[in-house]
């Protein structure tokens, strides 16, 4: 079954920029949902088709996917980006998710 | 109001059934696949399944394939996930989640928490 793998945790200080990747063999040819989900709450989702962004999410989210590497991106982080972030595509009939990444704010 | 409301927190022993349901509102609810997702404690996100309530049409992870059943109800608009003999190691938080026609999960229910233990 495909794999997708992801850092266990990134460190970012408030206002720079977070990189959160999620590998997986020729990920690019998919397309790839991020989530964020804080402690004690449901995922909500903050891209879908690999860039785009659901209505209520800021313009700092953004995502992209080539190869074998998505990323997602966060700008000018902030103290209430800290969650858990996963990734997610879906393969031969089925959803596929990523391990998550604990994103930390400094 | 666009929702999905799940069942309340169970607590069960090894061996015994359980059902936990998944009602949706506010939408249509025979348009959309409904999935089910486990979280185990301190864990990460895992994709279970999903079922087409307009016609039954389920899919299921090869992980989760025999181990639970996902069915609908759509004349109440409800989803539903069962075990036949839960094990210690169902203990987890269980989310159900809509699913868009691109494959991801717009919307996302509060979770139920289900403990197995003797």
């Amino acid at each position: 079954s495909y794999v997708l793998t992801q850092p266990p945790s990134v460190s970012v200080a408030p206002g720079k920029t977070a990189r959160i990747t999620c590998g997986g063999n020729n990920i690019g040819s998919k397309s790839v949902h991020w989530y964020q989900q804080k402690p004690g709450q449901a995922p909500v989702l903050v891209i879908y088709y690999d860039s785009d962004r659901p209505s209520g999410i800021p313009e700092r989210f953004s995502g992209s996917n080539s190869g074998n590497t998505a990323t997602l991106t966060i700008s000018r982080v902030e103290a209430g980006d800290e969650a858990d972030y996963y990734c997610q595509v879906w393969d031969s009939s089925s959803g596929v998710f990523g391990g998550g990444t604990k994103l930390t704010v400094l | 109001e666009v929702q999905l409301v799940q069942s309340g927190a169970e607590v069960k022993k090894p061996g015994e059934s359980l059902k936990i349901s998944c009602k949706g509102s506010g939408y249509s609810f025979t348009s959309y696949w409904i999935g089910w997702v486990r979280q185990m404690p301190g864990k990460g996100l895992e994709w279970m399944g999903i079922i087409y309530p307009g016609d039954s049409d389920t899919r299921y992870s090869p992980s989760f394939q025999g181990q639970v059943t996902i069915s609908a109800d759509k004349s109440i608009s409800t989803a539903y996930l069962q075990w036949s003999s839960l094990k210690a190691s169902d203990t987890a938080m269980y989310y159900c989640a809509r699913q868009n026609k691109l494959r991801y999960f717009d919307l996302w229910g509060r979770g139920t928490l289900v403990t197995v233990s003797s």
